[in-house]
């Protein structure tokens, strides 16, 4: 049973351009979360989503962020007109239809904005 | 609002040595679920161990064990015979079971945990 995937693993920006990363989660999982983590610090969460819902986006910002979980294909984060301050590694979690607590993490993907 | 809480940003251990990693935690629920990662220069995120609330019993998985104690609100891990590749960032991580809030996790800072030869 594969993991979490998530691609690309490292993705390079210009300030201005659109950053899209995705996330396939782990077979027979349909709850998916996306988490920011900027350097030495810990995971925030940013949204969680089941499939074609988003059930909690408390953490998004308000502004050039969006996530979907289409019915078909991976979970996406799309990140609009990215600034410096954007840089982070991103990580998407999954987790069953029954047993929702524990969280399966992909590899992360590390954005870097010019 | 809950928040986890690690206050020891770094630490070190001898190889095959014991050490004790501190988790604090705030929060107004009942029931929840706790939980340590691992995660090694390679930025992976590994589950290592986790704990009910509703068990009295502390959660051990092999040379890993916790500490949990519910009115102090304290979860701390504690590695037995340390190895080299257990050298990582440690988060604990705190969620709350009810679907109601998202189950997303709160994460603490990390500490940096080194394993010297």
């Amino acid at each position: 049973n594969a993991g979490v995937m998530q691609n690309p693993r490292h993705l390079v920006r210009r300030r201005g351009q659109e950053a899209r990363l995705r996330c396939s989660p782990m077979k027979g999982h349909s709850h998916v979360y996306w988490y920011r983590q900027l350097p030495e610090e810990g995971l925030k969460f940013m949204v969680y989503l089941q499939k074609e819902n988003i059930i909690d986006e408390s953490g998004m910002p308000k502004e050039r962020f969006s996530a979907e979980f289409p019915k078909e294909g991976p979970s996406i984060l799309r990140i609009q007109q990215v600034v410096r301050g954007d840089s982070a590694a991103y990580f998407c979690a999954s987790s069953p239809r029954t047993g929702r607590e524990t969280q399966y993490f992909g590899p992360g993907t590390r954005l870097l904005v010019l | 609002a809950q928040t986890v809480t690690q206050s020891q940003p770094e630490m070190s251990v001898q190889e095959a040595e014991t050490v004790t990693l501190s988790c604090t935690y705030d929060t107004s629920e009942n029931n929840y679920y706790l939980f340590w990662y691992k995660q090694p220069p390679s930025r992976q995120m590994i589950l290592v161990i986790r704990q009910e609330a509703y068990k009295q019993q502390n959660a051990t998985e092999n040379r890993f064990s916790v500490n949990f104690q519910k009115a102090a609100k304290s979860f701390s891990l504690k590695i037995s015979d340390s190895q080299l590749g257990d050298t990582a960032m440690y988060f604990c991580a705190f969620t709350n079971r009810l679907p109601t809030y998202g189950q997303n996790f709160v994460f603490g800072p990390g500490t940096r945990l080194s394993v010297l030869p």
